[in-house]
């Protein structure tokens, strides 16, 4: 069973950094692509990033491109988003989310617990 | 951008009703849509996929429909679990894009 632990949010001031996690269990994680997904208080779902299962493609929603970098370690089986430049506007939760093994398509059939990224002074 | 625009934004029904929910892509996303279920306090939960594969566990009463731009996800006899908000998303191509969302609400 595919089980995704996400990790690494918390408070962080406006212009600074967070590196998020996910650990991913129960899986050849090398065969899943990798997105991340989030959700502004109150708000709807929005996505963020994704990487393919090998790590060479990435893609990137033009909120964040260029201050967000998705990354992945197989060996570790963890999925990576580095966070600079955050603003009040990134404040949500974030979830880690993959279509399964093998599953070239990104809509997303497991997801995290997601964890809290809060943007403030 | 392909603008994923779901209607209504909120519905009130009663237990044991039949709900129709709809999504409308700003461009043709083919079948390449996703409906998800999400209540309070918790991720996600995939519903349909390629616009009308029930995901694995999923009951018989929810149904998907539609390609192209105009899609439809169809509840019937609405159970108490039910009540939640549900999101659609095109996965045609970049950037993947998200509905507002429909929350279904109880009478």
């Amino acid at each position: 069973e595919v089980q995704l632990l996400d990790s690494g949010g918390g408070l962080v001031q406006p212009g600074g950094s967070l590196r998020l996690s996910c650990a991913a269990s129960g899986v050849t994680f090398s065969s899943f692509a990798m997105s991340w997904v989030r959700q502004a208080p109150g708000k709807g779902l929005e996505w963020v990033s994704s990487i393919s299962g090998g790590g060479g493609s990435t893609y990137y929603a033009d909120s964040v491109k260029g201050r967000f970098t998705i990354s992945r370690d197989n060996s570790k089986n963890t999925l990576y988003l580095q966070m600079n430049t955050l603003r009040a506007d990134d404040t949500a939760v974030y979830y880690c989310a993959t279509p399964g093994e093998g599953n070239g398509y990104y809509y997303f059939d497991y997801w995290g617990q997601g964890t809290l990224v809060t943007v403030s002074s | 951008e392909k603008v994923m625009t779901q209607s209504p934004v909120t519905l009130s029904v009663s237990p044991g009703e039949r709900v129709t929910l709809s999504c409308r892509a700003s461009q043709r996303v083919s079948s390449y849509l996703a409906w998800y279920q999400q209540k309070p306090g918790q991720a996600p939960r995939l519903l349909i996929y390629g616009a009308s594969t029930r995901a694995t566990g999923i009951p018989a009463r929810f149904s998907g429909s539609g390609s192209g731009t105009e899609f439809t996800l169809t509840i019937t006899s609405l159970q108490s679990e039910d009540f939640a908000v549900y999101y659609c998303q095109q996965y045609n191509n970049w950037p993947l894009t998200f509905g507002g969302g429909t929350k279904v609400e109880i009478k």
